[in-house]
């Protein structure tokens, strides 16, 4: 029930874009997307619920597709404090929520100037 | 500070021994959830509680790991006979959910880390 991030790691140049895949087997009820830096803890970015709401990061843009269970990260223009590990978690849809988040195995992100 | 804090930050302890660890999660958050994180891993899930109730508990959570939180306040999660694959940075994270719906995002503490030698 884990779900399967794509790319595992990405160089980039500050100003250029890049997106994050996160896909899964099951339905979604939501998809989170966090970023950790090394050695802190993950941190929240984005939101995004089944039914289309969705709330987070300002620079920071994501879709979900319900119906083939795939969240896409999008970070344009990136900037040298987008460096770390992204992380999307996802809650599976059963018919309510419970709250608990199956989280992938992450995606380092490298930006440098 | 009024962030989820989370102690002891570090732990080194042997083969055997067990261990408690202490999370402090954001007043105002009805849940709390347990995850744990090894390198080069995402966090996975161990427990969470919603007030004082353990709503869910991980299969992988084998009888050695206990967790509480009374009084719906701060929780504990407590290895006993630790192993050597135990070791891990263990992750504390509160949210708020309204109704049994929880659409908000985890705040997570900046962990306790566990070194079983």
């Amino acid at each position: 029930q884990q779900p399967v991030q794509s790319p595992q790691a990405v160089i980039l140049r500050e100003g250029e874009d890049a997106v994050i895949n996160c896909s899964s087997s099951k339905a979604l009820y939501s998809v989170h997307w966090y970023r950790q830096k090394h050695g802190e803890a993950p941190v929240f970015l984005m939101i995004l619920l089944k039914g289309g709401e969705q709330k987070g990061h300002e620079k920071i843009s994501a879709s979900f597709n319900e119906k083939k269970q795939q969240s896409s990260l999008y970070l344009t223009a990136s900037q040298l404090s987008y460096s770390g590990t992204y992380f999307c978690g996802t809650e599976i849809d059963r018919g309510s929520t419970l709250g608990r988040l199956y989280f992938g195995r992450g995606t380092q992100l490298t930006v440098w100037p | 500070d009024t962030g989820v804090s989370q102690n002891p930050r570090h732990k080194i302890t042997k083969r055997g021994q067990n261990v408690t660890f202490r999370c402090d999660p954001i007043s105002e958050h009805n849940r709390l959830y347990w995850y744990r994180q090894t390198l080069g891993q995402g966090p996975e899930f161990l427990t969470y509680f919603q007030n004082e109730a353990q709503l869910e508990k991980s299969r992988l959570l084998s009888d050695r790991f206990s967790a509480e939180r009374p009084k719906g306040s701060f929780s504990t999660l407590e290895i006993q006979r630790t192993e050597q694959g135990d070791s891990a940075m263990y992750l504390c994270a509160s949210s708020q959910a309204s109704r049994g719906v929880n659409t908000g995002e985890l705040f997570f503490g900046e962990g306790s880390r566990l070194t079983v030698l």
